[in-house]
């Protein structure tokens, strides 16, 4: 069974650049998230979504991070303009909702981001 | 905010040692999640707890939902090398799944 797919898994842009990172979740799972892991502050919820509607944006940094999800197959999450300290693993996860989330969340492999 | 705070951040062990790691929360909680994440990977579940006292195992893996609903445990027996990685306690409030600080595990040859 194919799991949570994100790519690119690397990518090194300069400052300045726009960077897009895409994920395609579980075939039928309903709820989509987007964390962030570095070592200083950890992994940390960005933004979820429910049936495609964006529920809670509060872990967005700043307005440079937007995330979307045209659809119940596909996701991306866009930094404009990237700075270096947005360098980190971001994780694509999810999950079946049934009434209410269990927290049982599948993970992507993640995408390495540096920005120089 | 939430806070989940886990001890130790790190252990160092030799192959068929027994392992134990806690993580404690300011906050109550109904679920309790254990996290597995190996070097390159996205987190992996391996055990959910989601009633207060509650002793779960996951072959050799054991966790415990606290009392108190302020913390919870994970135990591993008989290490083996593929149990290196960082362990993250989870948990689930408001619809948002908050991680521990982790802890990271290593075998010694």
């Amino acid at each position: 069974d194919a799991g949570v797919i994100q790519s690119p898994r690397h990518e090194v842009t300069e400052m300045g650049q726009e960077v897009t990172l895409r994920c395609k979740p579980i075939s039928g799972h309903n709820s989509l998230f987007w964390y962030r892991q570095t070592m200083m502050r950890g992994l940390e919820l960005l933004i979820y979504f429910n049936n495609n509607v964006p529920i809670d944006d509060s872990g967005m940094p700043e307005d440079r991070f937007s995330a979307k999800m045209p659809n119940a197959s596909f996701s991306t999450l866009k930094i404009q303009p990237s700075e270096p300290r947005d360098s980190a693993v971001y994780f694509c996860a999810s999950s079946f909702r049934r009434g209410t989330n269990t927290g049982e969340l599948f993970f992507g492999e993640g995408s390495r981001l540096t920005v120089l | 905010g939430q806070q989940l705070n886990q001890s130790p951040q790190s252990m160092f062990i030799q192959e068929g040692e027994d392992v134990s790691m806690n993580c404690t929360s300011s906050s109550i909680f109904n679920t309790w999640l254990w996290y597995k994440q190996d070097p390159g990977e996205g987190p992996v579940l391996l055990i959910a707890l989601y009633k207060a006292g509650e002793l779960t195992s996951n072959g050799r893996l054991t966790a415990q939902f606290g009392i108190t609903r302020k913390d919870s445990f994970l135990n591993i027996s008989a290490s083996i090398p593929s149990d290196v990685g960082i362990y993250f306690c989870a948990n689930f409030g408001n619809e948002k799944l908050t991680f521990g600080t982790g802890t990271r595990l290593t075998i010694i040859p």
